[in-house]
């Protein structure tokens, strides 16, 4: 069975770090790109980013709103996806999902749309 | 950015019924769009992709059709299970940017 387990949330101060996990199983984890999705208190959804495969180069990209803040990486010798959240903001508060994330190739496009959510951890900025 | 909006933001219907719920794109991102359902308290769960496509295990009660800036989801016969939150997302550019969301509840 294909499985996302996130880990790492909790109260932490603002200003302060924050490391989450995503660890996979069920699936050749180094196969996939990997992404977070947050979900603010009583909010719709907001994509925060992702991880390309080792195949298509690691790479990453992020929302404005997380772009130099957050760090997103991946161990695949783990099957572990992580989300490094520093210089926390009250508005940072939310619940995070890791999902999978699955590649459609076009020509020399590549677009990734998820499948797999896992279930989610709250993360809380406050004093 | 691509903005991305719902319409209608909420609706009530009744067991049975056949439901539409509409998705546009600031611009146009071919069929680069998926569906999500989203029940209280839960995870999102993932129903459709490349606008019309079933994810695994989805039913085919749901359907999504649409291309460029303007799309559908339609739950042809709305069951209990089916009370939720659906939410569009485009993945043609960065960000991935959600809809807001269109909240299903009972009549």
């Amino acid at each position: 069975e294909v499985q996302l387990v996130e880990s790492g949330g909790g109260l932490v101060q603002p200003g302060r770090s924050l490391r989450l996990s995503c660890t996979a199983s069920g699936f050749t984890f180094g196969d996939y790109a990997m992404s977070w999705v947050r979900q603010a208190p009583g909010k719709g959804l907001e994509w925060v980013g992702f991880i390309r495969s080792k195949a298509y180069g690691g790479t990453t990209e992020y929302a404005a709103s997380v772009k130099g803040r957050f760090t997103i990486s991946r161990d695949d010798s783990k099957s572990i996806a992580y989300l490094q959240m520093n210089s926390l903001k009250t508005e940072d508060t939310a619940v995070y999902y890791c999902t999978r994330a699955l590649v459609t190739a076009i020509l020399y496009y590549y677009y990734y749309y998820m499948d797999v959510w896992g279930k989610g951890t709250t993360v809380t900025v406050s004093s | 950015d691509i903005q991305m909006t719902q319409s209608p933001s909420s609706l009530s219907a009744s067991v049975g019924d056949r439901v539409t719920i509409t998705c546009r794109a600031s611009q146009g991102i071919s069929n680069y769009l998926a569906w999500f359902q989203q029940k209280p308290g839960k995870a999102p769960k993932s129903l459709i992709y490349a606008a019309s496509s079933l994810q695994s295990g989805v039913p085919s009660k749901f359907s999504g059709s649409g291309s460029g800036t303007d799309f559908t989801l339609t739950i042809s016969s709305l069951q209990p299970e089916d009370f939720a939150t659906y939410y569009c997302q485009q993945y043609n550019s960065y960000p991935h940017t959600f809809g807001p969301g269109t909240k299903v509840d009972i009549k």
